[in-house]
């Protein structure tokens, strides 16, 4: 079964440095997210993107975080200066449209700790 | 907007006995309700969807769903749980006015004991 992967599983980075978070989505998908889960709560929606450009974001993704899909295949959020706040558990997902009665395929997620 | 509630932090059953796992929901239109099932140290597989249809769904690993419209609610059921089912269950709402993005619920860890 096709899955979306995530690099790296897990990512240890000092306040105030950049993180790149990386994820490879199911290749015939066309709508892409992050999410993120602090320890012990919901998970949360951070930003969607299709047709290469964001097309809905959360007031947490502020200007701090960036996404991409540099090469077509790779789809990546970036923190420009990582807080504390930050640590959290990241998931990327993917799905083939994004009308409302289709599931996500969501990858395994990236485990950031900002010390 | 549209929400979810998972009343319920953890439900403890022990292995054989029904298993339910409570989700209310509150959304304008028609709802499209997803169960997803967390892992340790994994990501979130789905379950199950209600769109539309029957009221009973059936998903993944003898998992189902009762979509009961009058009580706003979107309960998760196995009858006979396993240790294995051990695990973190999200109860989500897919939003129909923007790009498909979730509202997930708090989620609710279920702890089955030999």
């Amino acid at each position: 079964e096709p899955e979306v992967t995530q690099t790296p599983s897990h990512q240890v980075t000092q306040m105030g440095q950049e993180v790149i978070l990386r994820c490879v989505p199911i290749s015939n998908h066309l709508y892409f997210y992050w999410y993120r889960q602090i320890l012990g709560q919901k998970v949360e929606f951070l930003v969607s993107f299709y047709n290469n450009e964001i097309s809905e974001k959360s007031e947490i993704f502020d200007d701090q975080f960036s996404v991409e899909r540099p090469d077509g295949s790779n789809f990546t959020l970036k923190i420009r200066s990582t807080k504390l706040e930050d640590s959290a558990m990241y998931f990327c997902a993917s799905s083939q449209t994004g009308t409302a009665n289709y599931g996500y395929t969501f990858g395994s997620g990236t485990r950031l700790t900002v010390v | 907007a549209q929400s979810v509630a998972q009343p319920e932090d953890q439900v403890n059953v022990a292995e054989g006995n029904p298993l339910t796992v409570k989700c209310t929901y509150s959304v304008s239109g028609n709802p499209y309700l997803f169960w997803y099932v967390q892992y340790p140290n994994r990501g979130l597989q789905f379950l199950l969807k209600y769109i539309t249809g029957d009221n009973l769904v059936k998903g993944s690993y003898g998992f189902e769903a009762e979509f009961n419209k009058s009580q706003t609610s979107f309960h998760l059921k196995k009858p006979s749980a396993l240790v294995s089912d051990s695990a973190l269950y999200f109860c989500a709402v897919r939003q129909t006015d923007s790009w498909g993005k979730f509202q997930f619920g708090a989620g609710t860890q279920v702890v089955v004991t030999p």
